[in-house]
């Protein structure tokens, strides 16, 4: 059982806007910033949102990140093929530990 | 560029114990903290370990705590992960990451994979 929860799948069709939640508590998302990651099938995970809204250099524009209280999303815009993968957030936990997300599948239709 | 790049995993009995390392270039690694993060087969990420810069804080997972010591070696740019009494539910790819500065890690290594089987 994640620490943090998402959903476990989210899709759209190319060009559109897709959002997905990250929920936590106050010991977690509540007092900690935000990173999100996208993890291709095969691969490592990459930093996409770093700091609840920011974007690491090379990071497209169409990610975008926001948090509110013990809450957080990850916005993709323009959605691309190439934009189906695994989605996770993660923060630090104020009882000493990092948490994840359990993931979220993103499937392009 | 920065570079995380793990080894030492492989197939282990149950009740065996493993040490995995990672080594980092492109940057100056006693100045970042670090992370080992695992994936079970088909599963999501789990946190596992973390060691300060200095090596003087060390933090870990409450599903682990007592079997996993986390150690760095800042003259050879490595970190290790000694994982002891391995378990069947230990089977995952275990990655190395940098830590952004108490936010969660930036960069991540490629993973190494260890089995846990008889």
């Amino acid at each position: 059982q994640s620490v943090l929860s998402q959903p476990p799948s989210a899709s759209g069709s190319p060009g559109q806007r897709v959002t997905i939640s990250c929920s936590g508590s106050s010991s977690n998302v509540g007092s900690n910033t935000v990173s999100w990651y996208q993890q291709l099938p095969g691969t490592a995970p990459k930093l996409l949102i770093y700091n609840n809204d920011l974007r690491p250099s090379g990071v497209s524009a169409r990610f975008s990140g926001s948090k509110s209280g013990a809450s957080a999303s990850l916005a993709i815009s323009g959605l691309q093929s190439d934009d189906e993968a695994d989605y996770y957030c993660a923060a630090w936990d104020d009882r000493l530990k990092m948490a994840f997300g359990g993931g979220t599948k993103l499937t392009v239709l | 560029q920065v570079q995380l790049v793990e080894s030492g995993g492989g197939v282990v009995q149950p009740g065996r114990s493993l040490r995995l390392s990672c080594v980092a270039s492109g940057f100056t690694f006693s100045s970042y903290a670090m992370h080992w993060v695992r994936q079970a087969p088909g599963k999501g990420l789990e946190w596992v370990a973390y060691i300060s810069f200095d090596g003087t804080r060390k933090y870990y997972a409450d599903s682990v705590r007592g079997r996993l010591t986390i150690s760095r070696d800042d003259s050879k740019n490595t970190v290790h992960l000694q994982v002891t009494t391995l378990k069947h539910e230990d089977t995952a790819v275990y990655y190395c990451a940098r830590d952004l500065g108490w936010e969660p890690p930036d960069y991540w290594g490629q993973g190494t994979l260890v089995t846990v089987s008889s």
